[in-house]
């Protein structure tokens, strides 16, 4: 039992489809993140949530469109990706945005065909 | 901004043995934080051992322990009695003291493979 749940754990789609990533935690925790995981670079931030509201979103292109309905969930809404966006999809989270203990789920593999 | 840089992509190690990962890091600021993170097969980032920067001793968790050169901005990581469960994908990552704008979050570097061998 990691705490943090993300559902699929696998996910193929093609470049046209519209699929969601799922993140659950019970931990109580205050502070959601979503990271991207890819082979051979460091791992990047992709947005951060705090008590439901997106505090940071890194640049991250509007085809990735998070949501937030409450402090448990976490949703990565994915639609028109291309190929680089192949990568592990990491959701991570912390009891506040200043906190640095960090859980992290087992990953969402994404592969755009 | 802060930069985390391990330069070993690949390390193996004999079981029993003693591993050292390396880990650099680039930054401005007096105080932070300083972390190693285990991700396994299992694709989970487990982590292993913290150091705070304004801490002379170094941290040490069991057979894990690290050694933080703050003036070289280095800080690696030293495995003891290797097990074959050691095996994973090993970060290094960076974390300010303070959290605000864009100062707070996590950065990593690129990750260090550690194989075991029995």
């Amino acid at each position: 039992e990691t705490g943090v749940t993300q559902t699929p754990r696998h996910l193929v789609m093609g470049m046209t489809n519209k699929k969601s990533l799922k993140c659950e935690q019970h931990l109580g925790h205050n502070a959601m993140y979503w990271y991207k995981q890819s082979a051979k670079k460091p791992l990047e931030l992709m947005f951060v949530y705090n008590f439901k509201e997106q505090t940071e979103n890194n640049s991250v292109p509007s085809r990735f469109s998070p949501e937030c309905p409450n402090s448990s969930h976490l949703f990565l809404h994915l639609h028109t990706l291309q190929p680089e966006d192949s990568a592990l999809y990491l959701c991570a989270s912390s009891q506040d945005l200043g906190d640095y203990g960090y859980t992290f789920g087992s990953g969402t593999r994404l592969t755009v065909v | 901004a802060q930069t985390v840089t391990q330069s070993q992509p690949e390390m193996s190690v004999q079981e029993a043995e003693t591993v050292t990962l390396s880990c650099t890091y680039d930054t401005s600021e007096s105080d932070y934080y300083l972390f190693w993170y285990k991700q396994p097969p299992s694709r989970q980032m487990i982590l292993v051992i913290r150091q705070e920067a304004y801490k002379q001793q170094n941290a040490t968790e069991n057979r894990f322990s690290v050694n933080f050169q703050k003036a070289a901005k280095s800080f690696s990581l030293k495995i003891s009695d290797s097990q074959l469960g050691d095996a994973a994908m090993y970060f290094c990552a960076y974390r300010s003291l303070y959290y605000g704008g864009s100062q707070g979050n996590l950065i990593f570097g690129k990750g260090t493979k550690l194989s075991v061998k029995p």
